[in-house]
């Protein structure tokens, strides 16, 4: 079957750095997506990675491997504005999006 | 225009109501989706269309029936539903649906509440 893994929650300090980890296991691969939720709003777009290695993109970061099923998502110098759910999605061979079920990112003072 | 825009924004419905959500985006996307997302819950997919005919549908009750009238317009249409409907229904679009760098752009959502 098709599965997306990434933590329920995770707290960092303002300032900080945190990164977010996601493994998949998908039907064929077309890429893999990071989007940022804020809570009772829509997600938004943050990255995009179809081939290994890192991508970056001012404070955020994606990293991609693709041996082993895995991606992180990198964000530093964490604001306050960056709690949010940050969900990743990885599509498959029919193009068809496979979401994990999201990591809940509290940053504190 | 980079924006999908949905309304209502907010819906309370009985359960013997007949009601619509709409959608709209004018950046020329061919692709335009139906999600519904539960509290904490990923988006889970409903509907495709793909150049105005529907492409999937995701096993969904027929209490909801999508309509696209035309490429930029998506509409879903709500009857006889469940208090477990209840959710944000999130419209997106999306250049065209079979491609790998296929970003989504997502309404706000419409919340619906079924009583």
């Amino acid at each position: 079957g098709q599965n997306i893994d990434q933590p329920t929650e995770m707290t960092a300090t303002e300032g900080a750095i945190v990164q977010i980890n996601c493994t998949y296991q998908t039907s064929g691969f077309n890429g893999l997506f990071w989007y940022q939720q804020h809570a009772g709003e829509a997600p938004t777009f943050l990255s995009y990675n179809v081939l290994d290695g890192l991508e970056e993109k001012g404070r955020f970061s994606s990293f991609l491997s693709r041996s082993k099923g895995y991606s992180y998502l990198l964000l530093k110098e964490l604001q306050m504005k960056d709690s949010a759910s940050y969900l990743c999605a990885a599509m498959d061979s029919n193009y068809q999006l496979i979401w994990g079920a999201g990591t809940k990112l509290i940053i504190k003072p | 225009d980079t924006e999908v825009t949905q309304t209502p924004k907010h819906l309370v419905m009985g359960m013997t109501n007949k009601k619509s959500l709409k959608c709209e985006q004018h950046m020329g996307h061919r692709a335009m989706y139906w999600y519904k997302q539960k509290a904490k819950k990923p988006p889970e997919l409903m509907f495709v269309y793909s150049y105005e005919k529907l492409s999937i549908n995701e096993s969904v009750p027929s209490r909801f029936s999508p309509e696209c009238p035309n490429s930029s317009l998506l509409n879903l249409h709500l009857h006889a539903l469940q208090p477990e409907d209840s959710a944000l229904y999130l419209c997106a679009s999306s250049q065209d649906q079979g491609s790998g760098a296929n970003v989504l752009t997502f309404g706000a959502g419409s919340r619906l509440t079924v009583l």
